[in-house]
């Protein structure tokens, strides 16, 4: 069965530090891959995705992730956290053939100002 | 765009009472999604709908749990009887096909409490 892993639960950051949050996951197939974030009060929204081509993809806000396929990971990185990225992120892979996501547990990123 | 929208926001229940769940999703989404997300954990699937019909059903547990998508528009989700492990929050999202490629555009939700 298909399983998402998130290595961090909570994450506590100064502005300005660097910021990658681990994923992982196990499917031996063609996945699609995505991070979603939720800002405090608000809904899930799409941080960006990964289907095909260039493994480094970018998505708001300065977000970007690269997949690295020998390693089932799709890390989320930024350069320079701001305050304003406190929020909940979550990973999400499906298989390719249905809409249906699975999510990791989430990391909680607290940044401080 | 209107998003998607879910009514009730809240809801408090005793165990063994039964509760239902709304969701309108966005104007021309034919595919609809109901998830649930415990407290720690990330949302996991319970069902899904392609216009009015079922695609992936595995993970709803069918002796408490119900989900219906009359005229492949609004859906509503029930569990009758509640147990204190539903306690959680049901997300409802909406994309235009049952596409791995389409994004997923989630609503509010609705936090359910069980006592």
């Amino acid at each position: 069965a298909q399983s998402v892993s998130q290595h961090n639960h909570h994450v506590i950051l100064s502005e300005a530090a660097s910021l990658e949050l681990g994923c992982n996951y196990s499917y031996g197939g063609t996945v699609n891959l995505f991070w979603y974030v939720q800002y405090p009060g608000q809904h899930l929204q799409l941080l960006l995705k990964y289907f095909s081509g260039d493994p480094l993809v970018k998505g708001i806000k300065g977000f970007e992730a690269e997949f690295i396929k020998s390693k089932f990971s799709f890390n989320l990185r930024k350069p320079s956290v701001q305050w304003s990225d406190t929020a909940e992120y979550f990973c999400a892979v499906n298989n390719g053939n249905t809409g249906k996501l699975i999510f990791g547990q989430g990391t909680t990123l607290q940044v401080k100002p | 765009e209107a998003g998607v929208a879910q009514s009730p926001r809240y809801k408090i229940i005793e165990k063994r009472q039964s509760v239902a769940f709304w969701c309108n999703p966005i104007s021309g989404h034919a595919t609809l999604y109901w998830y649930q997300q415990i407290l720690g954990q990330g949302p996991k699937l319970l069902i899904q709908f392609q216009n009015n019909g079922v695609v992936d059903d595995s993970q709803l547990p069918k002796d408490r749990f119900s989900a219906e998508r009359l005229k492949g528009v609004d859906s509503t989700l029930k569990i009758q009887p509640a147990k204190l492990e539903d306690s959680a929050v049901y997300l409802c999202a909406s994309s235009l096909a049952d596409s791995s490629t389409y994004e997923q555009y989630f609503g509010p939700g609705t936090r359910l409490t069980v006592t």
